[in-house]
């Protein structure tokens, strides 16, 4: 069964600095990769998604993920974080066969401070 | 063009009685699902639908868990009875068709309490 691991539940980054989150996933073949944004009272909104190809992959409103194989891992990153980037951030994953449920890990709370 | 539309926002019940909730997926989506959202969790999915029919509800608790896509369109989830561990916030989304390539996009969702 596929899994995703979030090991941070909090993490508060100064205004204008950088910011990485951490996500581990757990599935036998070729994942399918996906990091969504949570603002408090909305729904969950795509950043970016990873299938194949090139394992650096570019997103909405600044967002980068990197896909490493051998660690198992699809970290998000952003160069330089703005005040309206606190919200909750969300890894899944996918299987890559029959209707494909996402799997969600459990969450990161982005809180910036000034 | 329009979001997922979800109704009602909040709601508060007692525990052993019946609440439903109603998402209007995006015009033309066929694949609509519903989500369990605990807090301090990422979303569950309970339920999913391609057009009017049921793909995937492994994870639904049947026996207090039911829902329905009339048409292939709306949709509604129901509870009944409701127990203090369903107090969650129900999440609904849609996607052009179901599978890895198809964007879900999500609606606002309901938030449950249940005392």
């Amino acid at each position: 069964a596929q899994s995703v691991t979030q090991p941070d539940i909090h993490i508060t980054v100064s205004e204008g600095a950088s910011l990485e989150l951490r996500c581990n996933y757990s599935y036998g073949a070729t994942p399918y990769l996906f990091w969504y944004v949570q603002s408090p009272g909305q729904g969950l909104q795509l950043l970016l998604k990873y299938f194949s190809g090139d394992t650096l992959v570019q997103g909405i409103k600044g967002f980068e993920a990197e896909f490493k194989r051998s660690q198992s891992s699809f970290n998000l990153r952003k160069p330089s974080v703005h005040w309206s980037d606190a919200a909750e951030y969300f890894c899944a994953v996918a299987s890559n066969s029959g209707y494909s449920t996402l799997t969600f890990g459990k969450g990161t709370m982005l809180l910036v401070s000034p | 063009e329009a979001g997922v539309a979800q109704s009602p926002r909040y709601k508060i019940i007692e525990k052993r009685q019946s609440v439903a909730f109603w998402c209007n997926p995006i015009s033309g989506h066929a694949t609509l699902y519903w989500y369990q959202q605990i807090l301090g969790q990422g979303p569950k999915l309970l339920i999913q639908f391609q057009n009017n029919g049921v793909v995937d509800d492994s994870q639904l608790p049947k026996d207090r868990f039911s829902a329905e896509r009339l048409k292939g369109v709306d949709s509604t989830l129901k509870i009944q009875p409701a127990k203090l561990e369903d107090s969650a916030v129900y999440l609904c989304a849609s996607s052009l068709r179901s599978g890895w390539g198809n964007e879900q996009f999500f609606g606002p969702g309901t938030r449950l309490t249940v005392l």
